[in-house]
């Protein structure tokens, strides 16, 4: 199994912030690596698949990069909206499309 | 667009079995392949398993001996039953498109809670 993690955990950072959040995979998943978004209460949002195209509707200020097994996530100017969970997600290897721990983000 | 609701019981008792359903509404059930996801309270995301339409089926291993995922096509409704449940499976359920085109999942239900309890 691809085991997936993140760092930070969390983060404290203020609006305007550039934020950034790595994802490694135990082993390379080429280019299949989602970000969702999580806020309190809710359900997880897709923001980001296959890397670095932006689902419709995310705005253009969180972007991502990287392939193999090293990843990014970025936010230019953080945003009030923005204070949440983000989780990195392989859909490389199946059966198990595993999630990373989840890095909150918070002021 | 794609819009999914689960439903089920909130409260399940240890060793009974869990049984959840989510609704599919505005679009086609052949789209995707259709996904339970859940979250322990305070915790991460753990993928459950997904069904295509045809009914061909794939299961996080850990789970695969507790778990079953079914669909009726003509309710538009895909399920999830998880046997012999402890209170470790007390969680937020969510269902979720499984986007092929995209290899993501990109459309969630809003969640349910079930808790395992005497």
């Amino acid at each position: 199994d691809i085991q997936m993690t993140q760092s930070p955990s969390s983060l404290s950072a203020s609006v305007g912030d550039r934020v950034t959040i790595t994802c490694r995979a135990s082993r390379s998943i080429s280019t299949y690596l989602n970000w969702y978004q999580q806020t309190p209460g809710k359900a997880p949002k897709l923001l980001i698949y296959a890397v670095s195209s932006l689902q419709s509707g995310v705005p253009s200020r969180f972007s991502g990069s990287g392939s193999g097994t090293d990843f990014t996530l970025t936010i230019s100017s953080l945003q009030p909206e923005d204070f949440a969970t983000y989780y990195c997600q392989q859909s490389y290897s199946t059966p198990l499309f595993s999630f990373g721990p989840g890095t909150k983000v918070d002021i | 667009q794609v819009q999914l609701q689960e439903s089920g019981p909130g409260l399940v008792k240890p060793s009974e079995t869990l049984s959840l359903t989510c609704t599919v509404s505005g679009g086609s059930i052949s789209s995707y392949q259709w996904s339970w996801i859940r979250q322990p309270p305070g915790r991460g995301l753990e993928w459950i398993g997904y069904i295509y339409y045809s009914g061909s089926t794939t299961y996080n291993p850990s789970l695969k001996s507790r778990v079953t995922i079914s669909v009726d096509t003509s309710k538009k409704q895909f399920s999830l039953k998880l046997s012999s449940v402890t209170a470790a499976d007390s969680a937020v359920y969510y269902c979720a498109t499984y986007n092929w085109n995209i290899y993501a999942m990109d459309v969630w239900g809003q969640g349910t809670t079930v808790t395992v309890s005497s």
